[in-house]
This record gives C-alpha cells, structure tokens and sequence, in this order.
C-alpha cells in the first residue's frame, strides 16, 4: 500500500531554533499534502494545505511565517518551525494524497514528536 | 471550530465485545471517512463511506452514514486488546477535517 516516510520521529531543539520536518511519499506522486499538529488526547488540527508547485495554503491561526511549507516536488513536503518555543512542542503529522477529489484516502506519516527545550 | 463532535470520548470494553462510537458533523460531506490512531503513531486509513451510502463493511468493522442526521457510527465487533486505539471520522471538505475522537480500551 501508499506510504509516507515522515523524518525525523523526534526531536529536541533548544527555544530560539528552527526544526525542519520531512514528509515524502515513497509509491506514488502526492499532489496534495496536509500538515497536522496534535496536542495531547486531542484530535488533528489541521495547519496548512500544500499543493505541488504553489504557495500552501494555511488555516485561520495558523502563522505563516513561523510554519514554513514548502512542497517542491511530487514527493517531498517540508514543514520548517522556525525560532521554535517550548508552546511549539507538539506532535506534528503529514499526510498525503495522489488525488484529493474523488474521496481517495490519505496516507499519513508515522508523526514527528517536537520538544522545544 | 474545524472538528466535528465524537461521542463516547473514551470508551472502556472487556474483550469480545462490540465497540460504537459516533460521530456528528455540521455542514453537507461527499464522504466520511474513519482514521484509526495507535499512540503516538500516524493515523491509518480505515473505511470510507459515501454520502449515497447507508452502510459498508470491512471485516469486523460496520460503519452506517444517516446524511439526514448528519451522523455516523462506527462498529467494531468482536473486539480486541490489539483494538486499543483513538478513533476518528473525517469528512472532506476540500480537506480533510477531523472530529475530536474516541480512545477505545479493549480489556483482555
């Protein structure tokens, strides 16, 4: 089945430093890729929607310039957290999708566990 | 607020029995979708009902859609230990947007 390899799975960082998340689809091309945070026994909050090729498009609240998206080519979306705070830690998920008309499902990444220090 | 409501929040069974959990959402879908989370990990894609759908199946999962009501249920039956895990349904809306969960315990 469709896989998403997301990287790193954890990582600490001290408050003032930026942390750059991986989100690649191995088999197959992902047009559309969400970002999603996740606090603890809550549900997904959606960040920001990156289509190939153009700007992502971020949810109310959601600040664009802290949380850079960029989604350069088929496969690979990043999400960099720039001059990252301890309110920043969080458990952050990708997730893709070949077509998102149509109802195909999407295939998410394993998360990335963030603690700013 | 982007979730739709989940209701139980947390729901605690013993092994072999079933597990419901619903889901209600506000504006019209073309589809819902229902994700499993374990903790800590990523969500896997479960089963996906259309809105011209009233029931679907896959293995020891039932999932009904009442677009009328604007609510779906997901049912697992005979449950596991290996079960344990947060549940959520999705509808998309251009993308896809999830409600708050429900942590199902399976007690051996």
């Amino acid at each position: 089945g469709a896989v998403v390899s997301q990287h790193p799975s954890w990582v600490i960082c001290k408050s003032g430093t930026s942390v750059k998340i991986e989100c690649r689809s191995l088999d197959f091309q992902a047009t559309t890729m969400f970002w999603y945070r996740q606090f603890p026994k809550q549900s997904l909050m959606l960040m920001a929607t990156s289509n190939e090729g153009s700007k992502a498009t971020y949810e109310q609240g959601v600040e664009k310039d802290k949380f850079l998206i960029n989604h350069a080519s088929l496969t690979l979306s990043t999400l960099t957290v720039t001059s990252a705070h301890p309110e920043d830690s969080s458990f952050y998920i990708c997730s893709a999708t070949e077509k998102l008309a149509g109802g195909s499902p999407l295939h998410f990444g394993n998360g990335t566990r963030l603690t700013v220090t | 607020s982007q979730q739709g409501e989940e209701d139980p929040q947390a729901l605690s069974i013993q092994e072999g029995e079933n597990a419901t959990m619903n889901c209600s959402y506000k504006t019209s879908i073309n589809n819902l979708q229902w994700y499993r989370q374990n903790s800590g990990r990523g969500l896997v894609h479960l089963i996906l009902i259309r809105s011209n759908e009233r029931e679907k199946h896959s293995g020891r999962l039932r999932v009904t859609l009442d677009t009328s009501k604007k609510s779906s249920s997901l049912l697992i039956t005979a449950s596991r230990a290996a079960d344990t895990a947060s549940y959520f349904c999705a509808r998309l809306t251009g993308k896809l947007i999830f409600g708050q969960g429900t942590t199902l315990q399976v007690k051996p």
